[in-house]
């Protein structure tokens, strides 16, 4: 069964740090790996899509790296901003019908 | 724009009283599929469509159906709905089985009561 784990599961910062979420999945055969930002009671914004070939994904201050060998993914976020306050949820695109298997996310809060 | 229309985004309904949740997307994708958020457990997929004509279940499909009968709309139907069924809902669609990413739709919040 796929599983994905996601810490830590709230994070508070000052504005300004720079900061990791980090994501870790059981299943090797992974597809392809999509971080996703959810603001409270609304839908899912794509942030960056790292597909199974690649190392990592960049747009704008984020980056995210996918490490297939040790199962994990991280989202590194610069100069963080209480806009960017939300929840991260990651998600694994698995062979398995295309699937995705969602971790249980990020909840971060950036304060001024 | 590209995008994934979900309607209506808040549902209050009765126990047993039919409805439908409609779902479209603009983008020509092959792929959609259903699913619901509940607090503690996440995003689980209910249905999925490969392509027309094909649907399969995903991990929570009991008291749903779907139906695809064009590319671009992917609706989901309650027969008889149950408080357990109230959620949090999610279509989303990709080009083919998560090819360049998912998109997902705004949601529909769902009460039943």
């Amino acid at each position: 069964k796929q599983e994905v784990t996601q810490i830590p599961a709230a994070l508070s910062v000052p504005e300004g740090e720079n900061l990791v979420l980090n994501c870790s999945f059981t299943d090797s055969a992974i597809y392809n790996l999509q971080w996703f930002r959810q603001d409270p009671g609304k839908g899912l914004t794509s942030l960056l899509l790292i597909q199974s070939s690649q190392r990592e994904q960049t747009s704008g201050r984020l980056n995210a790296s996918l490490d297939k060998s040790s199962g994990r993914s991280t989202l590194y976020i610069a100069a963080s901003q209480p806009g960017d306050s939300a929840t991260y949820l990651c998600a694994m695109g698995g062979t398995s019908y295309g699937k995705l298997t969602f971790g249980q996310g990020t909840i971060l809060t950036v304060h001024p | 724009e590209a995008q994934v229309t979900q309607n209506p985004r808040y549902l209050i309904t009765v126990t047993g009283k039919k409805l439908t949740v409609t779902c479209s997307q603009n983008m020509n994708h092959e792929y959609m599929s259903w699913y619901r958020q509940d607090p503690g457990l996440g995003l689980r997929q209910i249905y999925y469509s490969m392509n027309v004509e094909v649907t399969d279940k995903g991990d929570v499909p009991e008291g749903y159906k779907v139906s695809r009968k064009e590319k671009r709309n992917f609706p989901l139907i309650l027969e008889s709905p149950s408080p357990n069924q109230t959620s949090l809902y999610f279509c989303a669609s990709s080009y083919s089985t998560g090819v360049g990413g998912y998109t997902f739709g705004s949601g529909t919040r769902l009460t039943v009561v």
